[in-house]
């Protein structure tokens, strides 16, 4: 089965560092989604592209937060600098929107602290 | 605006019993509804989802879901629950404010099975 790749799957680090995460959508979708996870609020949005281009990104902290997709296999989410309180499952998903009825496919996320 | 409601933050049943997870729903024109499944340091998994026709879904590992248009409700089922179906559960409408690609997601509803 075709899956949701993201790396690295644990990242721990300082605050104030710079903290990369990537996922690789599934080959054909055109959607791809970014989401934190937390105890406290749940699945949260963060961003979303169709076809590469950002669609939404008003989840994003956009001071410290950017998400791109450099081409149609990459999209990376960076944090800069990062914080405690940036502590949380960061997840991707990808699905291939001809309408409204498709499910997304998600990977299985990256677990970051930020100390 | 789109909306989805997960009444019970959990939910327990022992093994062999019946189980049923609650969904209700609040959107402006026809509904497309979905349910995840998230097993633990994994990400959500499409289980079924609701787009027209019969009221009754049947999706993976057995689960169903019934469509209640009068009662705006998608609520989960499965007439006999297995440990291994301890989990947490999201139910999600898709939103068509954002031309039908962003997805509303419930607070989720964590299942236990007891053997």
């Amino acid at each position: 089965d075709a899956r949701v790749t993201q790396t690295p799957r644990h990242k721990v680090t300082e605050m104030g560092q710079e903290v990369t995460m990537r996922c690789q959508p599934i080959l054909g979708h055109n959607t791809v989604f970014w989401y934190r996870q937390t105890m406290m609020q749940g699945l949260e949005l963060l961003a979303y592209f169709r076809n590469r281009a950002p669609l939404d990104d008003s989840g994003m902290p956009k001071d410290r937060f950017s998400a791109e997709m450099p081409d149609a296999t990459l999209a990376t989410l960076k944090i800069q600098p990062s914080e405690p309180r940036d502590s949380a499952v960061y997840f991707c998903a990808s699905g291939l929107f001809s309408g409204e009825d498709q499910p997304q496919h998600f990977g299985d996320g990256t677990r970051l602290s930020i100390l | 605006a789109q909306s989805v409601a997960q009444p019970e933050d959990q939910v327990n049943v022992a093994e062999g019993n019946p189980l049923t997870v609650k969904c209700t729903y609040s959107v402006s024109g026809n509904p497309y509804l979905f349910w995840y499944v998230q097993y633990p340091n994994r990400g959500l998994q499409f289980l079924l989802k609701y787009i027209t026709g019969d009221n009754l879904v049947k999706g993976s590992y057995g689960f169903e879901a019934e469509f209640n248009k009068s009662q705006t409700s998608f609520h989960l089922k499965k007439p006999s629950a297995l440990v291994s179906d301890s989990a947490l559960y999201f139910c999600a409408v898709r939103d068509y404010g954002t031309g039908g690609f962003k997805t509303i997601f419930g607070a989720g509803t964590r299942l236990f099975v007891k053997a």
